[in-house]
């Protein structure tokens, strides 16, 4: 089982949808928890972290489930600009970060 | 500004001529690390330095060299480029947070192509 699971995609969706990504990990002790977002041939960049209680920043929402190991993106209100790949990232111990493959999504007008 | 620079940002060269890219961070960031990607492969680590005159290997450090010689700059050395070696590469830095890894901020990358 890899470390970091995300559905590939693409996940195709008007403007305006609401769209969820979910990411697994098999490290019961990871701690800390991230989503990137990486543009074509960009570098990634720090969507938001990802707290135990779940945390909103505009329209993206952030969830933790310990006991089923993953957690969420979700993202309201789609926009054109969305359009990206999302990495979900768990830490390993003390000095790594996994990096998921990542999911694509694509909005169209 | 805060930021990661890595340098050069293309390169093609030919198999078995050394060649270094150059990383510096300037927000005072304990660890350092590269990655390369790869299509269908994601982000894989090379090398990563929790701190001065401490490396360790990532997942995919053989054909590569490291020094972090100062706390800004982590080099990425190829000491005989093989073609396998192609890629898009990743410096990246990183706070720690009692001591451990924390949110990684990226330099834009550096495609090298090696024939």
């Amino acid at each position: 089982r890899k470390e970091v699971e995300q559905d590939p995609g693409p996940f195709n969706v008007p403007e305006g949808a609401t769209v969820a990504f979910n990411c697994t990990y098999s490290n019961s002790a990871s701690q800390s928890f991230f989503w990137y977002r990486q543009d074509c041939r960009k570098e990634p960049k720090l969507l938001m972290s990802v707290y135990s209680s779940g945390n909103e920043d505009g329209r993206f929402t952030a969830q933790l489930n310990r006991a089923s190991q993953y957690i969420s993106l979700l993202i309201r209100d789609s926009k054109l600009s969305d359009s990206a790949t999302y990495l979900c990232v768990v830490n390993i111990g003390t000095d790594k970060l996994i990096f998921g493959t990542g999911t694509r999504l694509q909005v169209f007008p | 500004e805060a930021q990661v620079t890595q340098n050069p940002r293309y390169l093609i060269t030919v198999t078995g001529k050394k060649l270094t890219v150059t990383c510096s961070q300037n927000m005072n960031h304990e660890y350092m690390s590269w990655y390369r990607q790869d299509p269908g492969l994601g982000l894989r680590q090379i090398y990563y330095s929790m701190n001065v005159e401490v490396t360790d290997k990532g997942d995919v450090p053989e054909g590569y060299k490291v020094s972090r010689k100062e706390k800004r700059n982590f080099p990425l050395i190829l000491e005989s480029p093989s073609p396998n070696q192609t890629s898009l590469y990743f410096c990246a830095s990183s706070p720690t947070v009692r001591g451990a890894v924390d949110e990684q901020y990226f330099g834009p990358g550096t495609r090298l192509t090696v024939t």
